[in-house]
């Protein structure tokens, strides 16, 4: 079973500022790194899936990086606008079987 | 939205009782998974499915079975309801190697 650590556990931002997340995993055998976003009462959405060391990935204000060689990933969330209040999850695992971390629960406060 | 439902979307059970949910995609992905998620744990893999009758444990298989008989439909069973099982079952879905697709969960409760 890998372990797969998300920090920090919570953060509260203003409506604005730009916030990052991280994510770290072991980087021996690696496949993929997931990130889901999570609103209350709703289901997991797929942000990102990143293989490749170096890899950027971007949507919209949120964009993600990966160091597969030191084992972490970045997510970052540029201008956070109250919306965007969720909890965000990384995994990673073999091509199918996931690990998730306990995610990192974000309010923006307008 | 991925096609994918899940029956029920609540049960309240009691302890020692037989509990089935059913996932069921539109997709036809190959895998399917179905995951529990609880406070402090976060989501966890019960059992994944890689093709029809192709099934393996996930972490936390300890009293859960599943089958899968079509691609559509992916069955998880708890032979004999624990408290412990009470928790919120979460079906998902992925082509390969890609991004998972999640249901809308069902909430179990073990009384």
């Amino acid at each position: 079973i890998l372990n797969v650590e998300q920090s920090p556990q919570s953060l509260h931002v203003q409506e604005g500022d730009s916030t990052n997340f991280t994510c770290s995993f072991p980087s021996s055998n690696f496949y993929a790194l997931h990130w889901y976003r999570w609103e209350t009462a709703k289901s997991p959405e797929a942000l990102f899936v990143m293989t490749l060391n170096g890899d950027e990935k971007k949507k919209g204000r949120i964009s993600a990086t990966l160091n597969t060689k030191e084992g972490y990933s970045y997510l970052y969330i540029k201008g956070s606008q109250p919306e965007d209040s969720a909890t965000y999850l990384c995994a990673s695992g073999s091509n199918y079987k996931l690990t998730f971390g306990k995610g990192t629960l974000l309010t923006v406060n307008p | 939205d991925a096609g994918i439902t899940q029956s029920p979307r609540h049960k309240v059970t009691e302890t020692g009782t037989p509990v089935t949910l059913r996932c069921h995609q539109t997709e036809n992905h190959r895998y399917m998974y179905w995951y529990r998620q609880d406070p402090g744990h976060g989501l966890r893999l019960i059992h994944y499915s890689y093709g029809v009758k192709d099934t393996d444990k996930g972490e936390v298989s300890d009293g859960y079975s599943v089958s899968r008989s079509k691609t559509e439909d992916f069955l998880l069973t708890l032979e004999s309801a624990t408290s412990s099982q009470t928790s919120v079952y979460f079906c998902a879905i992925s082509r390969d190697s890609y991004e998972q697709y999640f249901g809308p969960g069902t909430r179990l409760t073990v009384t």
